[in-house]
């Protein structure tokens, strides 16, 4: 059984830059989410994705947006690039129709915006 | 509206000696509960969840944790502390069944542990 992968493992931006990243789900997993967490804070939701379309949404501007294909890998992509934006994004995936919401997260992307 | 706070930032025992992180809930729904660890530069590893089928959770390297709806707590402890246990660790809650909620985890601000040979 594959875990949770991302890409790339780090990343280091401008501000004003647009950057994507991406993530393959665990096998048998519909449902992706994404999480920012900022150096020493707990992750914070961004938004889910199932069966291509958004399916959630947590407290962040429309400039972060997200893709998710056929095979249930998703993209997270984020335009004009902020100092704020520096962080930790993690990748969860799940099995919808799963009743408790177990989620596994994959290793995460270290952006880094300058 | 569902949050989880977690009481204390950093813990520090000293190796062989209990653990206890401590994490209150409140949540409008029966919640799911579950603890995360996250070891440096490293993803979310599950430790434990609660589902409602038992209040007391066994998880993975020996932890534990106590689902206690009257006191809105879920707290983690582990009865003797390793040194590979230094770590930090998230009290996360699940605003009611998958099915009918949006699915986002909700997490705790996170306790760093450090363990003292």
């Amino acid at each position: 059984e594959t875990g949770v992968t991302q890409s790339p493992t780090h990343l280091i931006k401008t501000r004003g830059q647009q950057v994507t990243l991406r993530c393959s789900s665990q096998s048998g997993h519909n449902t992706v989410s994404w999480y920012q967490q900022a150096l020493g804070q707990g992750p914070q939701f961004i938004f889910q994705y199932y069966r291509e379309e958004e399916n959630g949404r947590g407290n962040f501007p429309p400039r972060f947006s997200g893709l998710q294909f056929p095979n249930y890998s998703s993209e997270l992509n984020v335009n004009a690039l902020e100092l704020d934006d520096s962080a930790l994004y993690l990748c969860a995936s799940s099995s919808r129709g799963g009743v408790y919401n177990e989620q596994f997260f994959g290793p995460g992307t270290r952006l880094t915006v300058l | 509206a569902q949050s989880v706070t977690q009481l204390d930032s950093h813990v520090s025992v000293s190796e062989g000696t209990p653990v206890l992180l401590r994490c209150n809930y409140s949540s409008s729904y029966s919640p799911s509960l579950f603890w995360y660890v996250q070891h440096p530069n490293k993803g979310l590893q599950l430790l434990l969840k609660y589902t409602s089928a038992a209040t007391l959770v066994k998880g993975i390297n020996g932890f534990e944790a106590e689902f206690k709806k009257s006191e809105t707590s879920f707290h983690l402890t582990k009865p003797s502390a390793h040194m590979s246990d230094a770590a930090e660790y998230f009290c996360v809650v699940s605003p009611g069944n998958y099915g009918g909620s949006q699915g986002n985890l909700i997490f705790g601000k996170g306790t760093k542990l450090s363990v003292k040979p």
